[in-house]
C-alpha cells in the first residue's frame, strides 16, 4: 500500500525556525511536492524534490533522502501568515500520480 | 489566484439530487485533475485528464460519479443521487505535462442535506 505520514499539528513562534517531517512508505518514487493550504483555501505549490538534498527557496526550505523515505520543510523567520496546513505529496510512477499526506496544520504564536 | 477557476464555490443540494461543477484550468495546460479533500485530510485522487482523454479513474470512486473534458479544456464533474457521505470539498487541478507541479482552483465546497 501507499502511506505518507506527517505530525497532525505543530506550534511555533513567530520569527522562530520550524521542520515539518514527511516519512512516505510507496510502491515508487518520482518526485515528492510541499504545498501550502490556508484554512478554506486551495493548496499552493512550494517546492519539489526528486534528488537527495536540500533545495532552498527563500525562507522555505526542502530535504529529501530516497533511501530513508524522510523528507522535510523548513520555515525560517517565521511570520503569522505562515499559519497553513502543509501538504507533502509523492509521485509514484509514470503516471505521474500524488499520494498526499493528510497535513500538518501549523500554528504560530506571537 | 493560480489561474485556474472552479464554479459554483459553494453548493448546498438535498440527498438525491444531481450536481455538475465545472473547472476551468489554465489555458495552455494539457493536464486536468479532480480530487475530493475532507476536513483535516490531504486531497483524495479522483480521475485526471490528459486533452481529453480521461486516463485513470480513482478504483475507490462510485460509478455515481463521472467527468467530461470535451474538448480538452474545461471539464465537468457530475455526482449523481448524491448521499450525505459526499460533502466534501471538490478540487480541480492543472499542470503542463505530468512532470509539474499543479495548481488548484479555489475549490467547490458540497453540502449534501
Amino acid at each position: 500500500g501507499q502511506n505518507i505520514d506527517q505530525p497532525t499539528e505543530m506550534t511555533a513562534t513567530e520569527g522562530a525556525i520550524v521542520q515539518i517531517n514527511c516519512t512516505y512508505q510507496t510502491s515508487g518514487f518520482n518526485g515528492l511536492f510541499w504545498y501550502q493550504q490556508h484554512a478554506g483555501e486551495a493548496p499552493t505549490f512550494l517546492s519539489y524534490n526528486v534528488l537527495d538534498g536540500l533545495e532552498e527557496k527563500g525562507r522555505f526550505s526542502s530535504f529529501l533522502s530516497r533511501s530513508k523515505g524522510y523528507s522535510y520543510l523548513l520555515l525560517k523567520e517565521l511570520q503569522m501568515k505562515d499559519s497553513a496546513s502543509y501538504l507533502c505529496a509523492v509521485r509514484v510512477d509514470s503516471n505521474y500520480q500524488l499520494i498526499w499526506g493528510a497535513g500538518t496544520k501549523l500554528i504560530i504564536k506571537p | 489566484d493560480t489561474g485556474v477557476s472552479q464554479d459554483p464555490r459553494h453548493k448546498i443540494t438535498k440527498r438525491g439530487q444531481n450536481v455538475t461543477f465545472r473547472c476551468d484550468p489554465i489555458s495552455e495546460h494539457n493536464r486536468l485533475y479532480w480530487y475530493r479533500q475532507t476536513l483535516g485530510q490531504g486531497p483524495e485522487f479522483l480521475t485526471y485528464f490528459q486533452n481529453e482523454a480521461q486516463l485513470e479513474k480513482s478504483r475507490l470512486l462510485s460509478d455515481r460519479f463521472s467527468a467530461e473534458r470535451p474538448k480538452g479544456s474545461f471539464s465537468t464533474l457530475e455526482i449523481q443521487r448524491t448521499e450525505q457521505g459526499d460533502s466534501a470539498m471538490y478540487l480541480c487541478a492543472s499542470s503542463l505535462g505530468g512532470f509539474n507541479e499543479q495548481y488548484f482552483g479555489p475549490g467547490t465546497r458540497l453540502t449534501v442535506t
